[in-house]
């Protein structure tokens, strides 16, 4: 049974930060990971897939990138901004049927 | 930019009453997907829906829950008897699948409330 979880559970940086968040899974047999945002009482936003032969994809200030062997993918965050507030999580999906199994999430805090 | 729309945005229901949860897929997607979210937990899975009918389901998806895709474009959830316990945020999901890849768009959820 795959199992995911992500490290911190919370962070609060200053502006202008570059941080990481962490994402770990047991089972590395996977199809892809998706990195989602989540803002208080609302959806998810897809931010970055990775497929499971990729090793790392970015948009914009967001770089992801994925270990299949070790079974970790991080999230780097350059220069962050109050905006980038929010919860993120890790999904990563590994059924030929799209379950995904997400993890706790990581609350991030940018301080003006 | 295409997105997966959910209604109601809550709903409040007693225990013991059915109801239906709505969503409307990105049109051409042909998987579609139920996740919940009870308050301060992690999003679970639910089911997965594929070519009218279920490809995978959880073990909280038991016989009190059902889906549907009564048209081309809705995609329903429906929990028969409601229980305290079936609080939670409802989230509609759609992709299409590329390969071995599906990219999973979510809707804004609905936020279900049995009291």
């Amino acid at each position: 049974k795959q199992e995911v979880t992500q490290i911190p559970a919370a962070l609060s940086v200053p502006e202008g930060e570059n941080l990481v968040l962490n994402c770990s899974f047991t089972d590395s047999a996977i199809y892809n990971l998706q990195w989602f945002r989540q803002d208080p009482g609302k959806g998810l936003t897809s931010l970055l897939l990775i497929q499971s032969s990729q090793r790392e994809q970015t948009s914009g200030r967001l770089n992801a990138s994925l270990d299949k062997s070790s079974g970790r993918s991080t999230l780097y965050i350059a220069a962050s901004q109050p905006g980038d507030s929010a919860t993120y999580l890790c999904a990563v999906l590994n059924t030929n049927a799209g379950k995904s199994t997400f993890g706790d999430g990581t609350t991030l805090t940018v301080k003006p | 930019e295409p997105e997966v729309t959910q209604t109601p945005s809550h709903q409040v229901t007693q225990m013991g009453q059915e109801v239906i949860l709505r969503c409307v897929p990105i049109s051409n997607h042909l998987y579609f997907y139920w996740y919940r979210q009870i308050l301060g937990q992690k999003v679970e899975f639910l089911v997965s829906f594929y070519n009218n009918e279920i490809s995978e389901k959880s073990e909280i998806f038991d016989d009190q829950f059902s889906v549907e895709r009564p048209d081309g474009s809705n995609f329903t959830l429906k929990i028969r008897s409601t229980k305290l316990e079936d609080s939670a945020m409802y989230f509609c999901a759609s992709s299409l699948r590329i390969g071995l890849i599906y990219e999973q768009y979510f809707g804004p959820g609905t936020r279900l409330t049995v009291t």
